[in-house]
């Protein structure tokens, strides 16, 4: 089963703009993971945040977590064509951290 | 290039045929793993080795899936009498975890195996 769920399931927006994707899950976990994929190409990991972090940079990247909500956000500012991807949350089994549970995604389209 | 690769990229095969795909990880990583992609879905785990020991597989690795790291390097997935149903994106991603390390794993992917079953 999956255990996070990507909010929204597609986005459009155009160049410029900043896109924001959420991430629920379910159980408690040691970390939280976003990762892109493009068409024809394999998965890219973008942002790792921990659980005992709640906010985290990275370029034009920023990641939330709110553990009592059990939830993250992404945030992508000043969009580029070259987002446009599925970008997928992922999350550990604290007891297991081997697998990684991704959600469905969320498919991001910026428009030029 | 030094991430992770997989070959074949397509197999096209028929109904009951056996298919081997094979997984090169990073070089120095020591944890290796199978998922497979459906479209329109996230990933979803199969199996993940440590070295050359399989550690945890998953109830959707049925027993027409076996999946081996034999030196603790390269990985092979075979499926036997495949079906219809095994078409999909198949991935392997690689990490490092250190005894005594940080506990987080960022698992690095490779491009994928399609199959595609007629």
């Amino acid at each position: 089963s999956q255990q996070g769920e990507e909010d929204p399931q597609a986005l459009s927006i155009q160049e410029g703009e900043n896109a924001t994707m959420n991430c629920s899950y379910k159980t408690s976990i040691n970390n939280l993971q976003w990762y892109r994929q493009n068409s024809g190409r394999g998965l890219v990991h973008l942002i790792l945040i921990r659980s005992n972090e709640r906010e985290k940079h990275s370029g034009r990247l920023r990641v939330t977590l709110d553990t009592s909500k059990k939830s993250s956000s992404l945030l992508i500012t000043a969009s580029r064509a070259a987002d446009t991807a599925s970008y997928f949350c992922a999350t550990p089994r604290s007891s297991t951290l081997g697998r990684l549970y991704f959600g469905r995604g969320t498919q991001l389209t910026v428009w030029p | 290039d030094t991430g992770v690769s997989q070959n074949p990229r397509h197999k096209i095969t028929k109904r009951g045929q056996n298919v081997t795909f094979r997984c090169d990880p990073i070089s120095e990583h020591n944890r290796l793993y199978w998922y497979r992609q459906t479209l329109g879905q996230g990933p979803e785990f199969l199996t993940y080795f440590q070295n050359e020991a399989q550690l945890e597989k998953s109830r959707l690795l049925s027993d027409r899936f076996s999946a081996e790291r034999p030196k603790g390097s390269f990985s092979t997935l075979e499926i036997q009498r495949t079906e219809q149903g095994d078409s999909a994106m198949y991935l392997c991603a690689s990490s490092l975890t250190v005894a005594g390390g940080p506990s987080y794993n960022e698992q690095f992917f490779g491009p994928g195996t399609r199959l595609t079953v007629l």
